[in-house]
């Protein structure tokens, strides 16, 4: 298990362009978060999967953004006409189901850094 | 709404000066509280988690421990390796799946 594996790792985008970010999570956990960090804070929740069921969405996923986990295994984040604001670090985690060893844990991926012209 | 302070913001050590990171909390009612590092451009690394008030885990020159109102995380003689940022993160009773809400961090520095 190479555990959570995200794409692009870097994305340099003109203010107004669409971009999308991949997540693989370990193979076994059915459970998906995105997350939003910024330099020198912590993560911020946006979204979370359980399967291909989004459940929970945070105040912070405007409009602009729109998370997929089809047939439940990787999920996409895409941002729409984005603006200089996005620039973050996008991160995802996962987590084994509720009755899963160590159920609660979230193991995250290495993130996808967003910078926006 | 949950909320996590982490202090103090930076912390420069000597190699083999120990010191304590400290996380307040405030939630209804707390699942778990998690301890992460955060290593530069890098996704954080799962470290430790507490349930109850009372309970300590150790991990290396790292102990975290925690009461009712906040964590400690103790580090012992440490090393520049251990240089970092320290997440720490609550998990409540009520929350759907097993969302985090994270601190701000504390970004240490350990000087050979």
């Amino acid at each position: 298990d190479t555990g959570v594996s995200q794409d692009p790792r870097h994305k340099i985008t003109k203010r107004g362009q669409n971009v999308t970010f991949r997540c693989d999570p370990i193979s076994e956990h059915n459970r998906l978060y995105w997350y939003r960090q910024t330099l020198g804070q912590g993560p911020e929740f946006l979204t979370y999967f359980q399967n291909e069921a989004q459940l929970e969405k945070s105040r912070l996923l405007s409009d602009r953004f729109s998370a997929e986990r089809p047939k439940g295994s990787f999920s996409t984040l895409e941002i729409q006409r984005t603006e200089q604001g996005d620039s973050a670090m996008y991160l995802c985690a996962s987590s084994p189901g509720p009755l899963g060893s160590g159920a609660n844990v979230l193991t995250f991926g290495a993130g996808s850094r967003l910078t926006v012209l | 709404e949950d909320q996590v302070t982490q202090s103090p913001e930076a912390l420069r050590l000597q190699e083999g000066e120990s010191s304590s990171l400290n996380c307040s909390y405030t939630v209804s009612g707390l699942r778990g509280l998690f301890w992460y590092r955060q290593d530069p451009g890098k996704g954080p690394e799962f470290l430790f988690t507490l349930y109850s008030a009372g309970e300590e885990k150790e991990k290396e020159r790292l102990k975290a421990t925690l009461t009712k109102k906040e964590s400690f995380l103790h580090i012992t003689a440490p090393k520049p390796e251990d240089s970092a940022t320290y997440l720490c993160a609550v998990q409540a009773e009520e929350t759907s799946g097993s969302r985090l809400t994270f601190g701000e961090g504390t970004q240490l520095t350990v000087n050979p």
